[in-house]
C-alpha cells in the first residue's frame, strides 16, 4: 500500500539554526511529492512540489527538499528557520496516474526567539 | 488565500444529524476533492470529483455523499453523524495549470455533540 511516514512528531529549533524535516515514501512506480506548511488557524498551503528531473527543488519562504530515490526519501531543508515558520509541515505523495494525496502524520516546528 | 473557498467556517450538530459541506474550487479547476483531518487518523483523502463525475475514492464512509455541480462546486453531505465524524473537512482543487498539485481551502471544523 501506498505511505508517506514523517519521522518527527515535533520538532523545536531556536531562530537560526537549520532545519531539516524527514519523509520516507512507499510507493511502487513514479511517485509524486509535496511539502505542505499549516500556519496555526490557516489552511494548507504548498511549500514546493516534486515531479521528475532535478531532485533538488526549491519552494517558497526559502524552502527546499532533496528527492533520494535510493533511500525513499524526500526531506525538508531550511538553513535557518524563524520564528514565523512555527507550523506543522506534511510530506504527502500521489502514485502515477492518481491523485489522491497520501499524507504523512505531519510534524509540528516550533521556533524559539 | 488560496482561492478555494469552503462554508460554513464552523458548524456544531448532534448525533444523528445530517450536514452539508460546500466548496468552491478555483476558477479555472476541474477537480476538487474531500479531506477529512482529526487528530487520530491524521489527514485522509475522502473522495474525488472531475468536471461533474466522481473520479476516485477513498476512505469515505458510506454515510458520507459527496457530488460536483455544473458550476463545479461541490457538496459533502454527511448523515447519521457520529461523535467520532467530529473534525476538519478540507476541500482542495486542481487541473488549472495540469499539474497535479492541490490547492487547499480554509476548511470546515465540524463538531458533533
Amino acid at each position: 500500500a501506498q505511505s508517506v511516514s514523517q519521522h518527527n512528531h515535533h520538532v523545536i529549533l531556536s531562530e537560526a539554526a537549520s532545519l531539516e524535516l524527514g519523509c520516507n515514501y512507499s510507493y511502487g512506480g513514479t511517485v509524486n511529492l509535496f511539502w505542505y506548511v499549516q500556519y496555526p488557524g490557516q489552511h494548507l498551503q504548498l511549500l514546493l512540489k516534486y515531479f521528475s528531473g532535478d531532485p533538488l527543488v526549491k519552494g517558497i519562504k526559502g524552502f527546499e527538499a532533496e528527492f533520494i530515490k535510493s533511500k525513499f526519501s524526500f526531506n525538508l531543508r531550511k538553513p535557518s528557520v524563524q520564528w514565523s515558520d512555527t507550523a506543522e509541515y506534511f510530506c504527502a505523495g500521489t502514485g502515477a496516474g492518481s491523485y489522491q494525496l497520501t499524507f504523512g502524520k505531519g510534524t509540528k516546528l516550533s521556533v524559539i526567539p | 488565500d488560496s482561492g478555494v473557498t469552503q462554508t460554513p467556517k464552523h458548524l456544531i450538530t448532534a448525533t444523528g444529524q445530517r450536514v452539508t459541506l460546500r466548496c468552491s474550487p478555483r476558477s479555472g479547476d476541474l477537480s476538487v476533492y474531500w479531506y477529512q483531518q482529526s487528530l487520530d487518523q491524521g489527514l485522509q483523502f475522502l473522495i474525488q470529483y472531475y468536471n461533474g463525475e466522481e473520479r476516485a475514492k477513498g476512505n469515505i464512509l458510506e454515510r458520507f455523499s459527496a457530488q460536483q455541480f455544473p458550476d463545479l462546486h461541490s457538496e459533502l453531505n454527511l448523515s447519521s453523524l457520529e461523535l467520532g465524524d467530529s473534525a476538519l473537512y478540507f476541500c482542495a482543487s486542481s487541473g488549472r495549470t495540469g499539474g497535479y498539485e492541490q490547492y487547499f481551502g480554509p476548511g470546515t471544523r465540524l463538531t458533533v455533540t
